[in-house]
């Protein structure tokens, strides 16, 4: 089965400052999720990436897949306290989907 | 917009209840999902359904069964609750792939 690694595992940063969030596969990512959890609430979907060197944004979040699709990076730019919350990466594994272990990020006013 | 509707935001049950969690959703979605989520182990798969009547297994189905007698409803039933299934359990629902629409969640505590 697939093994997504996430790194960090949490994050506190200052409110303006920019961030990156890690995802790593064991295997090649065919179709890389990136979901947002506020604390103690539901994922929301942001991106999905398919394409190897595909890059998507969505306001301040941009989320890239590495040519060999074997890793995906969610940066923030210019942080807000509403960007906080747990971000995961999810991926299409064989009918199913896998989930890292999450990144929790802290965003200090 | 999605909506998927969790019964019981959150539940305290007692070692040997039975316990029902509802998921509803309101856009005639093919696939449900039931998920746990625990700390450190991200969310790990315990049921899902691609039609009604139908389920398959996740990675632990162990001490867990559903029922989808109707295409927007799908529950996750814990026939005799123990204490090491505390935890946050997430449905989800999705037309096509993967793009999941997750409810609030439902946190259950088995005292």
């Amino acid at each position: 089965s697939q093994e997504l690694e996430q790194s960090p595992q949490s994050l506190i940063v200052q409110e303006g400052k920019n961030l990156t969030i890690n995802c790593t596969s064991s295997k090649t990512l065919y179709g890389l999720y990136w979901y947002k959890q506020k604390y103690g609430e539901g994922l929301i979907f942001l991106m999905m990436l398919q394409k190897g060197g595909e890059e998507k944004s969505h306001e301040k979040i941009t989320a890239k897949l590495d040519e060999k699709k074997q890793q995906s990076s969610l940066h923030i730019t210019a942080s807000q306290p509403s960007h906080a919350g747990i971000y995961l990466c999810g991926a299409d594994d064989n009918n199913d989907m896998r989930f890292g272990a999450g990144t929790r990020l802290t965003v200090k006013p | 917009d999605v909506k998927v509707t969790q019964s019981s935001r959150y539940l305290v049950k007692r070692t040997g209840e039975k316990v029902f969690l509802e998921c509803v959703q309101d856009m005639d979605h093919e696939n449900m999902f039931w998920y746990r989520q625990d700390p450190g182990l991200g969310l790990r798969l315990i049921y899902f359904s691609y039609d009604v009547k139908m389920k398959e297994k996740g990675d632990i189905p162990e001490g867990y069964s559903v029922s989808r007698e109707k295409k927007e409803r799908f529950s996750l039933i814990l026939e005799s609750a123990s204490t090491n299934q505390t935890s946050m359990y997430l449905c989800a629902s999705s037309l096509y792939g993967w793009e999941l629409f997750f409810g609030e969640g439902s946190r259950l505590t088995v005292l």
